[in-house]
């Protein structure tokens, strides 16, 4: 099945700098990888996402990137604030079978992100 | 719309009791997921159901046993709880081609001691 590593498990930043997070797996079949923040006693929500067949996706202060040929895909956020501050999971899920994605994910480990202000 | 509810919020069991998690959706979703959540863990996929009629193991599967009971819910049931199975466990949704991620439920803090 799939494996996805996670690094760093920890990361602290001062407020302003920027935040990278990274990602590999090993099931070259996966072709969605989302991105997910949990505060702290909260559920997991959905920050951003990205498919195989594009290669970097922005959203705002956030981004994405994928290098499908390595298996490995970084989140990257920029002007950290103390806001930004909690766990990141990131995911990597094959096709279904009906052929779509976004189906049984596999979660890395977790990087708790600190931004001090 | 209440996206995905999850009860009880918090339980404690002893050793040896048997509890069922309840999960419901009201967003449509086909698939729906049950992980828990242990320190440096990450979250681990126990068991899924593509569709309604169908469900399938995840990595960790054992000491569990689910039911879907129509397309809105998707329980987790526990027989024989054990202190190994102290954990917070997350229900999920989602729809299977496309959409947007994951929609996470509240979660349910269980303790066995």
């Amino acid at each position: 099945g799939e494996n996805v590593e996670q690094h760093p498990s920890t990361l602290s930043v001062q407020e302003g700098d920027s935040a990278v997070i990274k990602c590999t797996y090993s099931d070259s079949a996966s072709n969605y990888f989302p991105w997910y923040k949990q505060e702290l006693g909260k559920r997991p929500q959905l920050i951003i996402d990205i498919r195989s067949n594009v290669g970097e996706k922005k959203d705002q202060r956030i981004a994405v990137t994928l290098n499908k040929t390595a298996k490995h895909f970084s989140l990257h956020i920029t002007e950290t604030q103390p806001e930004d501050s909690a766990v990141y999971f990131c995911a990597a899920s094959p096709s279904s079978v009906s052929g779509g994605s976004n189906y049984k994910l596999t979660f890395g480990k977790g990087t708790l992100l600190t931004v001090n202000p | 719309n209440a996206g995905v509810t999850q009860t009880p919020k918090f339980q404690v069991l002893k050793t040896g009791q048997s509890m069922t998690l309840q999960c419901a959706q009201d967003m449509n979703h086909n698939s729906m997921y049950w992980y828990r959540q242990d320190p440096g863990m990450g979250l681990r996929l126990i068991y899924y159901s593509a569709s309604e009629g169908t469900t399938d193991k995840g990595e960790v599967p054992n000491g569990y046993n689910v039911s879907r009971l129509n397309k809105r819910e998707f329980s987790l049931r526990l027989e024989s709880a054990a202190p190994s199975q102290t954990s917070v466990y997350f229900c999920a949704s989602s729809e299977v081609d496309g959409g947007r991620g994951y929609t996470f439920g509240s979660g349910t803090r269980l303790t066995v001691v």
